[in-house]
């Protein structure tokens, strides 16, 4: 049961442009959910994240955006660099039934070509 | 640098024996988790200590088990291994209890069952 899903598994784009990174989740109970950056051979890294009570947050390049309603979470990064290539996942955690840890997507593989 | 140490990087062994994975957390943190990934999936949450006690657990295996320590060091031990379990093993830590911050990961450790 994949309680959140990445159902982009590759993206590419031309440096410069936009990257869009979709992100949907089955659990209502899920209100905290995070961006990882993951390059090989290294372990993720905190990108951004964004709390159920907002709908978009923004940090630099990144945006985060919400739709609570569709249960779908996107992230934004604009201009895409080179050194943006890397593995994106998207994470959601909540109180009660989804437990005390991080549920995480599958993976969106981003090349960003110069 | 995370500053999450996990050792050993990298690790081949047979079916059926076990191993014990390691894993420093960042300084002052009290909590840890591991996850495990498998064949460029998702990362899988296993379980959860915070100072000492088991906090979560998820769909980790009897097979599998872990604790920390009073220095807040853990260890994963995996036993009467199996082809399948050949994944990439990561150690988080956070200062919290709850997935409402950033998790710091390590580089995780390789492990290969033949």
């Amino acid at each position: 049961d994949q309680q959140v899903k990445q159902n982009s598994p590759s993206l590419s784009v031309q440096e410069g442009r936009i990257s869009i990174l979709n992100c949907d989740y089955t659990n209502s109970m899920f209100d905290y959910f995070l961006w990882y950056k993951k390059y090989p051979a290294e372990g993720p890294t905190f990108l951004i994240s964004i709390s159920s009570i907002k709908d978009k947050n923004e940090d630099g390049r990144f945006t985060v955006f919400l739709n609570k309603s569709a249960k779908h979470l996107s992230l934004h990064i604009v201009p895409s660099q080179p050194g943006d290539s890397a593995v994106y996942f998207c994470a959601a955690s909540g109180a009660g039934a989804a437990g005390n840890k991080l549920t995480f997507g599958g993976g969106t593989r981003v090349l960003v070509k110069p | 640098d995370s500053g999450v140490t996990q050792t050993p990087k990298h690790l081949i062994t047979a079916t059926g024996q076990r191993v014990t994975l390691r894993c420093s957390p960042r300084s002052g943190d009290l909590s840890v988790y591991w996850y495990q990934q498998s064949l460029d999936q998702g990362l899988q949450f296993l379980i959860q200590y915070y100072n000492g006690e088991e906090r979560a657990k998820g769909n980790i295996l009897e097979r599998f088990s872990a604790q920390q320590f009073p220095d807040l060091h853990s260890e994963l031990n995996l036993s009467s291994l199996e082809l399948g379990d050949s994944a990439l093993y990561f150690c988080a830590s956070s200062a919290r209890t709850t997935h409402t911050g950033e998790l710091f990961f390590g580089e995780g450790s390789r492990l290969t069952v033949l």
